[in-house]
């Protein structure tokens, strides 16, 4: 009963940019977007969130739709270290204890 | 800051036995959760424990169970070990409901 919709798998040449798409168009008004990364197996590692409004920090940029029916993740200058499993949830104000994490998107950088 | 702390990093079960996973979240937190990550596949939600109390639990049989103690750490019990319980189980913690989850580095079940 995944909330969100990602392609299963992208590559992006090192040095670029990295658009990791989402969609989530049954997101209700309270629920926030957030990205997480999981590598080789070891625990995600928390990205960015968002509401409403795009965001930015040190690792990424967040852009979510006026709809707030789809988002895209950026990576701006993807790095090797950037291969990874990319997660896409969606959770309301309440935690995380009806979020299932899909399946994701394997990003793969290429030199 | 020490982040999310998960023991043992690998645990090797024979059918049938029990298996007792443990979680120790960031200082502050109260929040603990447990998710389940087959191989291969996404990450399940098995339960929430807040302020000592379980608050939810996924669709998971009873054999799944857990605590959480006065000081928010937590254990995972499973019991009777089928070989389809073999997996990733992370633990997560935050320090209330509306904040991000940071996750520990698991614990690699496999049930022989």
């Amino acid at each position: 009963d995944a909330k969100t919709t990602q392609p299963p798998s992208m590559d992006c040449a090192e040095g670029r940019a990295a658009n990791l798409p989402c969609n989530h168009s049954t997101i209700s008004g309270n629920e926030y977007v957030y990205w997480y990364r999981q590598i080789h197996s070891q625990g995600p590692q928390y990205i960015i969130h968002g509401l409403k409004n795009n965001e930015t920090n040190e690792m990424a940029s967040l852009i979510i739709t006026e709809d707030r029916k789809s988002s895209t993740l950026i990576l701006p200058h993807a790095t090797l270290r950037d291969t990874a499993v990319y997660y896409c949830i969606v959770r309301y104000s309440g935690g995380y204890q009806k979020v299932t994490f899909g399946i994701g998107t394997k990003l793969q950088v290429i030199p | 800051e020490a982040g999310v702390t998960q023991s043992p990093t690998h645990l090797i079960k024979t059918r049938g036995q029990q298996a007792t996973l443990r979680c120790s979240p960031i200082s502050g937190h109260t929040s603990v959760y447990w998710y389940q990550q087959a191989l291969g596949l996404g990450l399940q939600f098995l339960l929430w424990y807040d302020e000592g109390e379980e608050r939810n639990r996924g669709n998971f049989p009873p054999r799944f169970s857990g605590r959480q103690f006065p000081n928010y750490s937590s254990e995972l019990n499973v019991n009777a070990l089928e070989l389809e319980d073999s997996a990733l189980y992370l633990c997560a913690s935050s320090s209330y409901m509306n904040t991000e989850a940071f996750f520990g580095q698991g614990t690699r079940l496999t049930v022989v």
